[in-house]
């Protein structure tokens, strides 16, 4: 099984400021990793997906970068909507697959 | 638009059974593979099981394999998740999520969830 670790556990970082979220995994996973929004009480929403193709709509401040088994989300310039979990996901050859275990954005 | 609505969830007593529908609209159901995914209160998302467009393959998480089937029906645009011998940490709201594309990748559309607790 592949297990996929993110950090940090949680980021506080202020409206306008650069976050980076970090997503590696245990084995190699090619590109297909994918990254998800989570606010609270919302089902997931689909941000990135194959390392680093953002998804329909997405905008342009959140990319996904890659380098072996190390996947990256960069959020550009944080905006208040923007606060919420974020999980990174693998879906490299048959599920089952895994999750990370989320990280927190919150309000510094 | 892609719809998908879970039905199905409540209370249950452990040991007991719980069978879980999804409908899905706007989008050629039969032509790609579906799955679950649960979230426990507070806790992270949880693979559970995925099905292929045409009914097979399947394949589920340690965590519920023996326990639970997935199923659909493509006549009737539906998914199911039949879940039995149910414990306390199977408690979760259980989405259904389709891929963005056919064949097995990353999921671009979530359903609204239903929560399963199992209690007495």
């Amino acid at each position: 099984e592949v297990i996929l670790t993110q950090s940090p556990a949680t980021l506080s970082v202020s409206p306008g400021e650069r976050a980076t979220l970090s997503c590696r995994a245990s084995q190699s996973v090619r590109n297909h990793l994918a990254w998800y929004q989570q606010k609270p009480g919302q089902a997931p929403r689909l941000l990135i997906y194959e390392a680093s193709v953002r998804a329909t709509d997405i905008p342009a401040r959140f990319s996904g970068s890659a380098s072996g088994t190390d996947f990256t989300l960069t959020i550009s310039s944080l905006q208040s909507e923007d606060f919420a979990v974020y999980y990174c996901q693998h879906y490299n050859q048959r599920p089952p697959w895994t999750f990370g275990q989320g990280t927190k954005v919150e309000i510094k | 638009e892609v719809h998908l609505v879970e039905s199905g969830g409540g209370l249950v007593e452990p040991g007991g059974f719980r069978r879980l529908s999804c409908s899905a609209s706007g989008f050629t159901f039969s032509t790609y593979a579906m799955h679950w995914v649960r979230q426990a209160p507070g806790k992270g998302l949880e693979y559970v099981s995925g099905i292929g467009d045409k009914g097979v393959p399947t394949y589920y998480a340690d965590s519920v394999k023996g326990r639970f089937i997935i199923s659909r029906d493509n006549s009737e645009n539906s998914l199911y998740l039949e879940m039995t011998s149910l414990r306390p940490d199977d408690t979760a709201v259980y989405y259904c999520v389709k891929e963005r594309v056919t064949d097995w990748y990353d999921f671009d559309c979530w359903g609204q969830g239903t929560l399963v607790t199992v209690s007495s």
